[in-house]
């Protein structure tokens, strides 16, 4: 699976938008994006992912960059309850095996009043 | 029910003791997976298991064992463990282990080795 990185933390005021980039410069044709994200203590939350278009759903929006080499994963209005570590994970489809979640260090997103 | 459920939520054990995580879901997934998570650390993978089937063992020492008895189900018994193997164990199941589909993760059991 392609290798991710990611900013290690980052801030936002609540009620701002919150845009964490990733970079997955080696990603294949065929690899999606995922996303998820942990808050302290919890199991990871799947927040969205996509393969070549842009996609939003009630969580998030997704833009993929068009050579696909990075995303932007933006929660519209940000609150506390946002608060995580936002994990970007480039990952294979099936090809026979199964196909595999590999986290990397991910981002700390920090929401503040 | 789009809910992974995990037990006990904490565990205790002594380096001889032998205990069982349990993991439960009812969305009629066939895919179910075990994570281990240190502290400050992104959650790894330990076991695929795919219709019931081990599909990946990701090198895991054998004092880890997993059984997937039937497709809600998947445990993980623990024998002989090491204080190292405190962590965060975490369960997840999916549609397929088809990278078009989202992982659904239970809230983890936070294990202790003395």
């Amino acid at each position: 699976d392609a290798k991710t990185t990611q900013p290690p933390s980052m801030d936002c005021a609540e009620g701002r938008a919150a845009n964490l980039p990733c970079n997955h410069s080696t990603i294949s044709g065929n690899e999606y994006v995922y996303w998820y994200r942990q808050i302290h203590s919890q199991g990871p939350q799947y927040i969205i992912h996509g393969l070549k278009n842009n996609e939003t759903n009630e969580m998030a929006s997704l833009i993929i960059t068009e050579d696909r080499k990075s995303s932007t994963l933006i929660l519209p209005h940000a609150t506390l309850r946002d608060t995580a570590v936002y994990y970007c994970i480039v990952r294979r489809p099936n090809t026979g095996t199964a196909s595999k979640l590999t986290f990397g260090t991910g981002t700390r997103l920090q929401v503040t009043l | 029910d789009t809910e992974v459920t995990q037990t006990p939520k904490h565990l205790v054990m002594g380096m001889t003791n032998k205990k069982s995580l349990k993991c439960e879901q009812h969305m009629g997934h066939r895919a179910m997976y075990w994570y281990k998570q240190k502290a400050k650390k992104p959650p790894e993978l330990m076991f695929v298991y795919s219709y019931e089937k081990l599909s990946i063992n990701e090198s895991v020492p054998s004092r880890f064992s997993p059984e997937c008895p039937n497709s809600s189900l998947l445990n993980l018994h623990l024998h002989a463990l090491q204080p190292e193997d405190s962590a965060l164990y975490l369960c997840a199941s999916s549609q397929s282990t088809s990278g078009g589909y989202e992982q659904f993760f239970g809230p983890g059991t936070r294990l202790t080795v003395l």
